[in-house]
């Protein structure tokens, strides 16, 4: 059974920090994703990973795809109130079916 | 464009009832999928589907069943209530034959069971 675990599971930081979330898996995906969520919401898609040791800057958000395509990690630079939500890593299985999510990390940034 | 809309966005029911829930994807979208999201268990795969195939299934008891349709649009189906079944029910689609390039989903339907 494939599995992923995000860490740190919750985390309150201050305005302007900067911040890293990790997703690991033993298992190797063809993609991983990266969502937000806010309450009430669907997950909203922020970027896919698909090749070994690829890295995606989005903004003040930068994702890296780890090189055996088995983790992540979304790194945060200067954190703002408007970034706080729910950030979910999602990893696409073999040929790209059954996509299975982490359990999320909750993210609250403070004026 | 119009996104994935899922109806109704509420619902209450009685252990015991059957329920219903439907999901159009977006224009041209032909992949599906479903997902239960609880506080405790997360993100939890319920079903893939591509061109009115069930691709996958995850790992749910029979009482969950669903379906496509030649348009594309998408019904779930949980029979015989049970209150862990209270959860948000979310649909997602994909104009890809695989997932690999992530989904847009609902904003899912909010099931309680009484």
């Amino acid at each position: 059974t494939q599995l992923l675990e995000q860490s740190p599971q919750f985390l309150s930081i201050q305005e302007g920090e900067n911040l890293t979330v990790y997703c690991n898996s033993s298992s190797v995906f063809s993609s991983l994703q990266w969502y937000r969520q806010e309450p009430g919401e669907g997950p909203v898609l922020l970027v896919t990973v698909v090749t070994g040791g690829e890295v995606k800057k989005l903004k003040r958000l930068t994702f890296q795809f780890g090189d055996a395509r088995k983790d992540s990690s979304l790194h945060i630079t200067a954190a703002q109130p408007g970034d706080t939500g729910l950030y979910l890593c999602a990893g696409a299985g073999t040929g790209g079916f059954k996509t299975i999510f982490g359990a999320g990390t909750r993210l609250f940034v403070k004026a | 464009k119009a996104g994935v809309t899922q109806t109704p966005r509420y619902l209450i029911k009685t252990r015991g009832q059957q329920v219903t829930l439907s999901c159009s994807p977006i224009s041209g979208h032909r992949s599906v999928s479903w997902y239960q999201q609880t506080p405790g268990q997360g993100l939890q795969f319920l079903f893939e589907y591509f061109s009115e195939t069930q691709r996958n299934k995850g790992n749910f008891p029979g009482r969950f069943s669903g379906r496509q349709f030649s348009n594309s649009r998408s019904e779930m189906n949980v029979s015989t209530l049970e209150l862990g079944d209270s959860a948000l029910y979310l649909c997602a689609s994909s104009p890809f034959q695989t997932a690999s390039y992530g989904y847009t989903f609902g904003s899912g339907t909010r099931l309680t069971v009484v």
